[in-house]
């Protein structure tokens, strides 16, 4: 089965500061790749989401890249801020099957 | 929409108790999932339905644990006996014929 890896587990950077969490994942025939943010206390939320027939995604601060051949994927955050502070997941799945979720890292943006 | 709706949203209750947790997933979402969060494991999926009919089954933990998905709009997660190990918060999540993976509140168990 899909197997996801992800790094680094925490990652602590100053207000206005640029964050990148990677994540690596081992099958082939995953082609969707969402990232969730989980503050304390609440539920997974979809943030941004991108398909294997895309390189690149940005919505306003957030970007996610997409490398098929090395089978790897990343989330940017650029002028982080204190709001963003969370737990970040990625994900893999292939079409409609389930989604295999990595382990997580906890972000934190001292203001 | 009201989202993908779990109850409760707590439950203690003592080892050896029945513990049964719900959830209705948004209308029109034809796909549930039922995954557990702990600090040691992180998200797992437990067992996810399509159109009603359970696909893979393969996360649950053990016999003591059952899902059944009566209708398009209910869903239940049963753990009989319970055990202090199954504490964890629980998440149903939904999702239709777009990708997007919409994720309930959540049920934080405690077992004592």
């Amino acid at each position: 089965g899909e197997n996801v890896e992800q790094h680094p587990s925490t990652l602590s950077v100053q207000e206005g500061d640029s964050a990148v969490i990677k994540c690596t994942y081992s099958d082939s025939a995953s082609n969707y790749f969402p990232w969730y943010k989980q503050e304390l206390g609440k539920r997974p939320q979809l943030i941004i989401d991108i398909r294997s027939n895309v390189g690149e995604k940005k919505d306003q601060r957030i970007a996610v890249t997409l490398n098929k051949t090395a089978k790897h994927f990343s989330l940017h955050i650029t002028e982080t801020q204190p709001e963003d502070s969370a737990v970040y997941f990625c994900a893999a799945r292939a079409n409609a099957g389930k989604s295999t979720f990595g382990d997580g890292t906890t972000l934190t943006v001292k203001p | 929409d009201a989202g993908v709706i779990q109850s409760p949203r707590h439950e203690v209750t003592e080892m050896g108790q029945e513990v049964t947790l719900r959830c209705k997933p948004i209308s029109g979402h034809n796909s549930l999932f039922w995954y557990r969060q702990t600090m040691m494991r992180g998200l797992e999926l437990l067992i996810y339905f399509n159109n009603n009919v359970p696909i893979d089954d393969s996360g649950m933990p053990e016999d003591r644990f059952s899902a059944k998905m009566p209708n398009a709009s209910f869903s239940t997660l049963k753990i009989q006996p319970s055990e202090p190990r199954d504490s964890a918060v629980y998440f149903c999540a939904s999702r239709g014929s777009r990708e997007k993976l919409f994720f309930g509140s959540g049920t934080q168990l405690s077992v004592l």
